[in-house]
């Protein structure tokens, strides 16, 4: 049981580049969320779906876009990167019985 | 609109001292509250959640926290520190078990000393 994965582990792009932070869940829950970590600052909601086909967004979701095809795989793709974006992602998904968040190592990410 | 506040983002003690985190939350509804850690270069884990059964909690690794609604908080304590204590914690507030509503705080850093 892999749990939640995350790729890459460090990018660094130019601005006006894309991406996509890539996340993979093996554990067959429906909800699944996307944040951002800036230093000395707690986690900020960017997108959140709640099943496949479904994403909703969070606090911060200017400049970022979510697809849910799958139950497993929840991509996050910026477009026209920014020096604001730079920060560390987060992946999570929900078990719905036992109401635990169960988090991906994360991607670091610098825009220059 | 619920929030959340973390006093102290950086707290030091010694190895076997009594480890206090604080945190106090704002909530319209009785909230569910939890603690998360996070070590070095690695995603969050939960150490333990209030959701409206006993109002102390007992988590992993020794923690525990205690509900209390007359003063808003939910202060994370382990009688004894350990080196391997050493990281990032966040208290977060959520009004529904769905997580998509939860607020994080912005973190304590607890460090050890020898």
């Amino acid at each position: 049981n892999a749990g939640v994965t995350q790729t890459p582990k460090f990018r660094i792009l130019k601005i006006g580049q894309s991406m996509t932070l890539q996340c993979t869940q093996d554990m067959n829950h429906n909800y699944m969320y996307w944040y951002r970590q800036d230093p000395g600052m707690g986690l900020k909601l960017i997108y959140y779906s709640v099943g496949a086909g479904i994403t909703d967004k969070g606090e911060v979701p200017n400049g970022y876009n979510v697809s849910r095809s799958t139950t497993e795989d929840f991509p996050l793709r910026l477009e026209l990167a920014a020096p604001s974006q730079t920060s560390v992602y987060f992946c999570a998904t929900l078990g719905e019985r036992t109401e635990e968040q169960y988090f991906g190592p994360g991607t670091r990410l610098t825009v220059t | 609109a619920q929030s959340v506040t973390q006093l102290g983002s950086h707290v030091s003690v010694s190895e076997g001292a009594l480890v206090l985190l604080r945190c106090n939350y704002s909530s319209s509804v009785p909230p569910y509250l939890f603690w998360y850690v996070q070590y070095p270069n690695q995603g969050l884990q939960l150490l333990l959640k209030y959701t409206s059964a006993a109002t102390l909690v007992k988590g992993i690794n020794g923690f525990e926290a205690e509900f209390k609604k007359s003063e808003t908080s939910f202060h994370l304590t382990k009688p004894s520190a350990h080196m391997s204590d050493a990281a990032e914690y966040f208290c977060a507030v959520s009004l529904y078990s769905s997580a998509s509503k939860i607020i994080f705080g912005s973190g304590t850093r607890l460090s050890i000393r020898p």
